[in-house]
């Protein structure tokens, strides 16, 4: 089945400083890869999503992300965070069971951004 | 465009009582939506996927009787929440997917079961 492991509960980094969650996925195949952002008592919003192609993928608010196979992992990345950046992000992966397709999430990685 | 609409975003409840959350696609049509639950300071669980005009299936560990879904219309799908317990109080998020992998989210009902 697959899972999905984000190894950091919180961060906290200086505004201004460059940002990396980690998020490792076990999947038998390429599964797809998501990363989500959360605010206090709100839904999620998408912030970037890989099916194929570019291993590095582009998302909104200056966040990027890096599909590497051979270490099962989608790692989120911004080179300069700021303080609206905090928040909860999730990475999760999109796969097929016999269920249908699901998408399954990590923990969670919470954020927080010091002047 | 995707959007995805939750009703109410607060609910209040009486221990006993039922609860019926509303979760619909605005702008697209989702042949298929799912509910999920989130603990304070926790991940998603997913509680179960809503196939309009089938029934929903349920995840292990998540009681059939208790949360009722029913999927009635391609841009509808409800979560009843049956005699409600202080343990069920949560925060209960939907979504719904137009295409095949990609989910559009709602904002979230907050329920409290008092």
């Amino acid at each position: 089945a697959q899972s999905v492991t984000q190894p950091d509960i919180h961060i906290t980094v200086s505004e201004g400083a460059s940002l990396e969650l980690r998020c490792n996925y076990s999947y038998g195949a390429t599964p797809y890869l998501f990363w989500y952002v959360q605010s206090p008592g709100q839904g999620l919003q998408l912030l970037l999503k890989y099916f194929s192609g570019d291993t590095l993928v582009q998302g909104i608010k200056g966040f990027e992300a890096e599909f590497k196979r051979s270490q099962s992992s989608f790692n989120l990345r911004k080179p300069s965070v700021h303080w609206s950046d905090a928040a909860e992000y999730f990475c999760a992966v999109g796969a097929g069971d016999t269920g249908g397709f699901k998408t399954i999430f990590g923990a969670g990685t919470r954020l927080f951004v010091k002047a | 465009g995707a959007v995805v609409s939750q009703h109410p975003s607060r609910v209040i409840c009486k221990s006993g009582t039922s609860v019926k959350i509303e979760c619909r696609s605005l702008d697209f049509q989702a042949t298929t939506m799912f509910w999920y639950r989130q603990f304070p300071k926790k991940s998603l669980m997913l509680m179960a996927t809503s196939n309009e005009g089938s029934k929903a299936t349920y995840e292990q560990g998540v009681e059939k009787d208790k949360f009722l879904i029913n999927h009635a219309s391609l841009t509808l799908s409800t979560l009843t929440v049956t005699s409600a317990h202080p343990e069920d109080s949560s925060f209960y998020i939907c979504s719904a997917r137009p295409r095949s992998y990609e989910q559009y989210f709602g904002p979230g009902t907050r329920l409290t079961v008092t």
